[in-house]
């Protein structure tokens, strides 16, 4: 496609529902990225996918996050048992290859989740 | 761990005026450091990358200077317009844990007046 897409772009959610958000990467991009933005706040890393290989996770918040890559495509941000300091926005870049020294990570508009 | 600053956290000028954002982070060890632009309810927009050997890019009215070692980069915006109103982000890509991940500042908020 032309650029990253991620659904929903909204979601409202009840403390303690399980969510799920879908980031559609650039055609043919290797890397994708899971990134959290708090209100006022610059993005966060959450985990980061070479193909299908979670390579790192380290900045998942806690075990109720989940992400996944199947196919090397189209990921998925799972939220088991939703909290309200889940709140925030999502967002999900791709790049063409993840390690280059001049690489740009091309960012997708975010999903917003908001927990009552 | 790599953090990044950004100063100030909110700028107004009118329209027309030269103006400077600051970034500094504390691990000179990087690959990059790049500045994107985030408006409302969207995505990040990178703006200039430079790489950890160069010392400045440009891009139309936008230039983005790095000193490694002393942790800084300046984001140069001249002859400013109401369309450049929006956050300002800027984001390192270090050598330790994943090289690839980016490390954002909490950004700078300009809003230009007519």
């Amino acid at each position: 496609g032309a650029g990253v897409s991620q659904s929903p772009r909204y979601k409202v959610a009840k403390r303690g529902q399980d969510v799920a958000l879908r980031c559609d990467p650039i055609s043919g991009h290797v890397s994708l990225f899971w990134y959290q933005q708090a209100l006022g706040q610059g993005p966060e890393f959450l985990t980061y996918f070479q193909n299908e290989a979670q390579l790192d996770k380290s900045g998942l918040p806690s075990d109720r996050f989940f992400a996944e890559r199947p196919e090397g495509s189209v990921s998925t941000l799972k939220i088991q048992r939703t909290q309200q300091e889940d709140s925030a926005v999502y967002l999900c870049a791709s790049s063409s290859s993840g390690t280059g020294w001049a690489e740009t990570q091309y960012f997708g508009p975010g999903t917003r989740l908001l927990v009552l | 761990k790599q953090e990044v600053t950004q100063i100030p956290a909110a700028l107004s000028v009118p329209e027309g005026e030269n103006l400077v954002l600051n970034c500094s982070f504390t691990d000179s060890a990087i690959y990059n450091l790049q500045w994107f632009r985030q408006d409302p309810g969207k995505g990040l927009t990178s703006l200039l990358l430079i790489q950890s050997s160069q010392r400045e890019q440009t891009s139309g009215r936008l230039n983005a200077s790095l000193d490694k070692s002393s942790g800084r980069s300046t984001l140069y915006i001249a002859a400013s317009q109401p369309g450049d109103s929006a956050t300002y982000l800027c984001a390192v890509k270090g050598y330790t844990g994943t090289a690839s991940k980016l490390t954002f500042g909490t950004g700078t908020r300009l809003q230009v007046t007519l």
